[in-house]
């Protein structure tokens, strides 16, 4: 158990619908992670939130966002679902700082993921 | 991954060694880590090396780095079936960017056979 809780584990929607995906990082961590796992892209970063700000996007569509609260637990928001959005949503959280990059150790821990399948 | 390149599948058999490899484009990564994705959970961190070193043992693991030719690979010692799973090496970003998320290679799917 990594520490990093993920909800809903399934989740089945239509195209064209909006869903959300929670995370709550490990205790103490203050950055957050979210990916993207599917057959054809691999696994790829979206965005990072550190202590409620937003520090750095990968390929995050506009349809999606997201948002860390002051409790530090962060929220995916999926918007205009398409049949491509299906695949494996992962948080993960770490307690490295931005900014410093890859000068610091940095291990990230992995939530169980949320599976959303659009149909 | 476009910056990181792995082989998509590798097969052995039980008590062979397994040989992952990766090739990364951007150097300036301080630590490079391998992360283990076994079915149907997460990734987690399996090992890690310091990029000023050119191999680190860590019981059965031994990972192997060649900054010149940026190359890293992993390699298992008496391969078991519990580490069949996707294996994924990943150098984080660049220092230039303000995150410091990892960028995956596609993985490799080691498949350990009885």
């Amino acid at each position: 158990d990594s520490g990093v809780t993920q909800t809903p584990k399934h989740l089945i929607t239509a195209t064209g619908q909006r869903v959300t995906l929670r995370c709550s990082p490990r205790s103490g961590d203050l950055s957050v992670y979210w990916y993207q796992q599917s057959l054809d892209q691999g696994l790829q970063f979206l965005i990072q939130y550190y202590n409620g700000e937003e520090r750095a996007k990968g390929n995050i569509l506009e349809r999606f966002s997201a948002q860390q609260f002051p409790d530090l637990h962060s929220e995916l928001n999926l918007s205009s679902l398409e049949l491509g959005d299906s695949a494996l949503y992962f948080c993960a959280s770490s307690v490295a700082p931005p900014g410093l990059a890859s000068n610091l150790y940095n291990e990230q821990f992995f939530g169980p993921g949320t599976r959303l399948t659009v149909l | 991954g476009e910056d990181v390149e792995q082989s998509l599948f590798l097969s052995v058999r039980e008590g062979d060694s397994s040989v992952i490899n990766c090739t990364y484009t951007d150097s300036s990564s301080t630590y490079l880590y391998w992360y283990k994705q076994e079915p149907g959970a997460g990734l987690q961190l399996l090992t890690y090396i310091f990029s000023n070193m050119d191999m680190k043992q860590d019981q059965r693991l031994t990972v192997l780095l060649n900054k010149k030719d940026k190359h890293l690979s992993l390699r298992i010692a008496d391969t078991q079936t519990g580490d069949s799973a996707i294996y994924f090496c990943a150098p984080p970003r660049g220092r230039n960017n303000a995150g410091n998320m990892l960028t995956f290679g596609g993985g490799t799917r080691l498949m350990v056979k009885p």
